[in-house]
């Protein structure tokens, strides 16, 4: 079956632009995870989702990044006022349920000039 | 002090050989161990996970953890060059969801 699915897959744009990147999860996960990764490091923890909610936001570093999934399926991040440090690959992954398998897309390569 | 150490490597062997990979964690409410494997350009694929301590195998890899000392280790055997990729550790707390991972070990497999 289908994994998960991240558009889009490259992203250029400029410092203080707006910038949506979608994640497609698993058919049937409840569970949704954003991440983030920089060069040479392990993925960062950014935001779960338990269906529409979103249960822990604690890892978004600050008031600019925002993530939804208004309908327990598709997730959006959003980032305002991009800033050069944001540049990073934005994975995102889907399970089951909590405590279950995490199942990763192939990211997003976000970069701001 | 980040609560999961990994050294990056890079880490070069001969096809063939065992290689060893490993973590040290200093968070004891870590109850759930993983190994992912990450090919360039690519998501982590999960490839072990273990409950608390002991051993696991899958066919040429082997997962050891062992909490009194807060270590974890990955064995590979017989080791190819499709094996050449990025490892990543990674752990859960009990009753959490937050995944915490290592930095990734960088692994070449020479033929």
């Amino acid at each position: 079956g289908a994994g998960v699915s991240q558009t889009p897959s490259n992203k250029v744009t400029e410092k203080g632009k707006y910038v949506e990147l979608r994640c497609d999860p698993i058919s049937g996960h409840t569970a949704l995870y954003w991440y983030r990764q920089s060069l040479g490091q392990g993925p960062e923890f950014l935001i779960y989702f338990q269906g529409t909610g979103a249960a822990d936001d604690s890892g978004l570093p600050n008031d600019r990044f925002f993530a939804v999934r208004p309908e327990g399926s598709v997730s959006t991040l959003k980032i305002q006022r991009t800033e050069r440090g944001d540049s990073a690959v934005y994975l995102c992954a889907s399970s089951l349920g909590t405590e279950e398998t995490q199942y990763f897309g192939p990211g997003t390569r976000l970069l701001v000039l | 002090q980040k609560e999961v150490e990994q050294d990056p490597g890079p880490l070069s062997v001969p096809e063939g050989a065992i290689v060893s990979l490993n973590c040290t964690y200093s968070n004891s409410a870590f109850q759930y161990f993983m190994w992912y494997r990450q090919y360039s350009r690519k998501g982590p694929e999960l490839l072990m996970y273990t409950y608390s301590s002991g051993n696991k195998e899958d066919g040429r890899f082997t997962a050891q953890v062992d909490k009194s000392s807060k270590y974890i280790s990955l064995f590979i055997r017989d080791s190819q060059p499709s094996d050449s990729a990025t490892y990543l550790c990674a752990m859960i707390r009990t009753g959490g969801f937050k995944t915490i991972f290592g930095a990734g070990t960088r692994l070449f497999v020479k033929a």
